[in-house]
């Protein structure tokens, strides 16, 4: 079944960590995506992990993927106010060589000054 | 701004119309997918295009809609008979073949009164 998890809201002040957190559910997806989404706008890639890594670091952002649990988790170091927007996890499935993705319901990251 | 572009960014229709959406891709981008984002959700695949081979349909693409990619660049989506469940933002996403990586457009919101 295609279900992706996510917890629906994080409060966080500013300069300190957010920890987004992501449960899949289809063992065979190759690749997983992080996504930003701000009011009224299209997504914007952050970072992506491929199945066979336990982690990835990018900058501020740092991806840990735990394939037995399907539990993935995005880092957000130094949180900024900018960073408030809504993150969605997405898991791609590879149908006869194209990806398609499958996203959670996102989380809205609220940064507090 | 990933470059990808779609119009209109807004649309509002009264039910029973028809409406169009175009989606322009990153230029060398062969792989074009179309995804419905409701309110409060995640988005959801709709349809694939491989240049301008249709390669996949979703289950949720109705006998109302329909999409082409006349030339493999840019595509249109239109909905025919509009209902107000088919108010969404459509966004369009483009990749290279290939690749990994989906870059979205910034929608087109669709409102239907």
């Amino acid at each position: 079944g295609e279900d992706v998890e996510q917890s629906l809201f994080l409060s966080v002040r500013e300069g300190d960590s957010s920890v987004i957190n992501c449960t899949y559910t289809d063992s065979s997806s190759t690749y997983l995506y992080w996504y930003k989404q701000e009011p009224g706008a299209g997504l914007q890639l952050l970072t992506y992990i491929f199945s066979n890594m336990d982690m990835k670091q990018d900058q501020r952002l740092t991806v840990l993927l735990n394939k037995k649990d399907k539990h993935l988790s995005l880092r957000i170091a130094d949180t900024q106010t900018g960073d408030s927007a809504i993150y969605f996890c997405a898991e791609s499935q590879e149908n006869t060589g194209f990806q398609k993705l499958v996203f959670g319901t996102g989380t809205r990251l609220l940064v507090s000054p | 701004d990933t470059g990808v572009s779609q119009d209109p960014r807004h649309k509002i229709t009264k039910r029973g119309q028809n409406v169009t959406f175009r989606c322009d891709p990153i230029s060398e981008h062969n792989r074009l997918y179309w995804y419905r984002q409701t309110l409060g959700q995640g988005p959801e695949f709709l349809t694939y295009f491989q240049n301008e081979a249709q390669l996949e349909k979703s289950r949720l693409l109705s006998d109302r809609f329909s999409a082409e990619r006349p030339k493999g660049s840019f595509s249109t989506l239109e909905i025919q008979r509009t209902e107000q469940g088919d108010s969404a933002m459509y966004l369009c996403a483009t990749q290279r073949n290939p690749g990994y990586e989906q870059y979205f457009g910034p929608g087109t919101r669709l409102t239907v009164t």
